[in-house]
């Protein structure tokens, strides 16, 4: 198997702010890394494929980079809507998520 | 724009089978290159993917859950169906069924990656006596 693992598990910031999150694999999965965003409530949402392919209708504030073991969510300038929980997952072989980053208000 | 929506039993006991349908709207089950899948979220915790299926009707399990799960597709009636067997509290969930499209990007050679880029709104399930 291979073990996702995301970093911080949590995270505050302010409206306007540059964060990033990290997502490790254990062991090298190319580009097969998507990033998803979740409201609490609601399904989640794809907002990266391949580790850095922005999903249609996503705004360009969200980046995606990385390979091989090591990937980083960037969202350039925190919106209010932005406050949510971002997980990775590889889809390199049987699909696996990360646990999960919740990015809250300071 | 194809929507998906998940139905069954919201309680099932012990010991049981927990049976999910994943009814698809929009669209053709049996339109090929997608993976229809089921994930679930235990309240307050992490998503976990279940497994998938193909059009072809191929599956994939996630290894911890593959001695209990089930996954078929019925394309008469355009949907696809969950089934997890010896359920414990621990099954206890939301359960999401999604689909899994192919995406390229251009200067990579081709190749694809799957996204899940449609889900449904997602259905509570407690296991209990």
């Amino acid at each position: 198997d291979i073990q996702m693992t995301q970093s911080p598990s949590s995270l505050s910031a302010s409206v306007g702010d540059r964060v990033t999150i990290t997502c490790r694999a254990s062991q090298s999965i190319s580009s097969y890394l998507n990033w998803y965003q979740q409201k609490a409530g609601r399904a989640p949402k794809l907002l990266i494929y391949g580790a850095s392919g922005l999903q249609s209708g996503v705004p360009s504030r969200f980046r995606g980079s990385g390979s091989e073991t090591e990937f980083t969510l960037t969202i350039s300038s925190l919106q209010p809507e932005d406050f949510a929980t971002y997980y990775c997952q590889q889809s390199y072989i049987t699909p696996d998520f990360g646990q999960g980053t919740k990015l809250e208000i300071k | 724009q194809v929507q998906l929506q998940e139905s069954g039993p919201g309680l099932v006991k012990p010991s049981q089978t927990l049976s999910l349908t994943c009814s698809v709207s929009g669209g053709s089950i049996s339109s090929g290159g997608y993976y229809w899948s089921w994930i679930r979220q235990p309240a307050g915790k992490g998503l976990e993917w279940i497994g998938r299926i193909d059009t072809s009707g191929s599956t994939n399990y996630n290894p911890s859950l593959k001695s209990r799960v089930a996954i078929s597709l019925d394309t008469s009636r355009n949907h696809f169906s969950l089934r997890l067997s010896s359920v414990t509290a621990a099954d206890t969930a939301v359960y999401y069924c999604a689909r899994d499209s192919p995406f390229t990007i251009f200067g990579r050679g081709g190749y694809y990656y799957y996204g899940t880029d449609v889900w449904g709104q997602g259905t509570t399930v407690t296991v209990s006596s």
